[in-house]
């Protein structure tokens, strides 16, 4: 069975520039997550999606939006790119909510190494 | 709200030596809470979880944790390190049920690296 999976696997861009991160969940999950690992801020949730709906959002700018698509695959838009946007994005799936509402476990693709210039 | 707290950000020990990995969670509901491990240059990959039914986890690797409640702890153990196991383990938090700003979101602890010895 095929993990999640992310592209690019890197990505270089300069300050002010716009960046666009894909994301393919394991089949038969719904929900997608992001986060960001940047270096000494650890990592950072930043938007969860779940049958085409954001569910909820981390403490990011409006900068950062995402959506997800009807087959369920994701991507993160990274708008006017600052320095400090270099990091690691993950991206992560899971199963549905389920009826009493709990979210189930997230397993994480490879990520995209984001370098901003 | 919740947070996790990971108690040494370096844990060095010998191969064929206990390893053990401490982790200290808050959460205003009840929580599920997940080690997940990174090699260097990958992803997260998950070690075991938590979520309600047996207090001792399993996991891959042969790596179990024991949520106490009482302590707020869910500690990372293996009784015989592998050179193998040098990587960053996270520690990290969600709540079990529906709602509020924590929702679907996972908290996670700043990480251990841990180092293997020969």
């Amino acid at each position: 069975e095929a993990g999640v999976t992310q592209s690019p696997t890197h990505l270089i861009k300069t300050r002010g520039q716009q960046a666009t991160l894909r994301c393919s969940p394991i089949s038969g999950h719904t929900s997608v997550y992001w986060y960001q690992q940047a270096l000494g801020l650890g990592l950072q949730f930043l938007l969860w999606y779940d049958e085409g709906e954001e569910r909820n959002r981390g403490n990011f700018p409006p900068r950062f939006s995402g959506r997800q698509f009807p087959n369920y695959s994701s991507e993160l838009n990274v708008n006017a790119l600052e320095l400090e946007d270099s990091a690691l994005y993950l991206c992560a799936s899971s199963l549905a909510v389920s009826s009493g509402g709990s979210t189930d476990t997230q397993y994480f693709g490879p990520g995209t190494r984001l370098t901003v210039l | 709200a919740q947070s996790v707290t990971q108690l040494g950000s370096h844990v060095s020990v010998s191969e064929g030596a206990l390893v053990l990995l401490r982790c200290n969670y808050s959460s205003s509901v009840p929580p599920y809470l997940f080690w997940y491990v990174q090699y260097p240059n990958q992803g997260l990959q998950l070690l075991l979880k938590y979520t309600s039914a047996a207090t001792l986890v399993k996991g891959i690797n042969g790596f179990e944790a024991e949520f106490k409640k009482s302590e707020t702890s869910f500690h990372l153990t293996k009784p015989s390190a592998h050179m193998s196991d040098a990587a960053e383990y996270f520690c990290a938090v969600t709540p079990a049920n529906a709602g509020g700003t924590s929702y679907g979101k996972l908290t996670f602890g700043q990480g251990t690296i841990l180092t293997v010895h020969p």
